[in-house]
């Protein structure tokens, strides 16, 4: 079974251009999730879907990012304009349940460095 | 707020060494515990979990135990091996079914 992919794994852009990083989940995981973290900092959540609806979009930093999940397949964050403090890794999860008991299966992540 | 304080690295240790990574939570309830792995070049992975109090979770000769009255849920290995090197991240459930993370100890392990 194939396990959580992203796309692309690393990505430079200079200041004020748009990134869209793809996250494809674990087949029949209605859940999913973004994380993001900055350089020695700790991971942090972003935002949850359950198949196409945003569960929970508290984490979300501002309205530069725009997270997608149409269909309820695969999702995609969108970052437009990028700044400089919006680097970093994001890591996108999922999960067959919601549960504080579930684990969340990882995507590698998608490095994301603004110049 | 809920939040994970865990031991800042970086850590270096020689082969066969014993290893502490110290865990700390605040959390609202008792959610379950989580220690991941992220090995050089790859992505995250459970390393181990427990469910409820005094709970052990164990996997590659790796544990922790979650210590209720601590709040605590400190990682140990008797004899560390060079392919132990990679960052360790302690984390918990949240409430509405996201994980929250500590910053992550870098262990460097040398033969």
């Amino acid at each position: 079974e194939a396990g959580v992919t992203q796309f692309p794994s690393h990505s430079v852009i200079e200041k004020g251009q748009t990134v869209t990083l793809r996250c494809d989940p674990i087949s029949g995981h209605d859940n999913l999730y973004w994380y993001r973290r900055v350089m020695g900092k700790e991971i942090k959540f972003l935002l949850h879907f359950v198949k196409e609806s945003k569960q929970d979009e508290s984490g979300m930093p501002n309205n530069r990012f725009l997270a997608e999940r149409t269909g309820g397949t695969y999702s995609t964050l969108k970052v437009q304009p990028a700044e400089l403090e919006d680097s970093g890794v994001y890591f996108c999860a999922s999960s067959q349940f919601i549960s504080v008991w579930n684990e969340q299966f990882f995507g590698p992540g998608t490095r994301l460095t603004v110049l | 707020g809920d939040s994970v304080t865990q031991m800042e690295g970086p850590v270096t240790l020689s082969e066969e060494a014993f290893l502490t990574i110290n865990c700390t939570y605040t959390a609202t309830g008792y959610p379950s515990l989580f220690w991941y792995v992220q090995y050089p070049g790859e992505g995250l992975q459970l390393l181990l979990k427990a469910t409820k109090a005094d709970d052990k979770g164990s996997n590659k000769g790796f544990e922790a135990t979650y210590r209720k009255e601590t709040t605590s849920f400190h990682l140990e290995k008797g004899s560390v091996q060079v392919s132990d090197s990679a960052v360790y991240f302690c984390a918990f459930g949240g409430s509405q079914g996201n994980l929250i993370f500590g910053k992550g100890t870098k262990l460097s392990v040398k033969p």
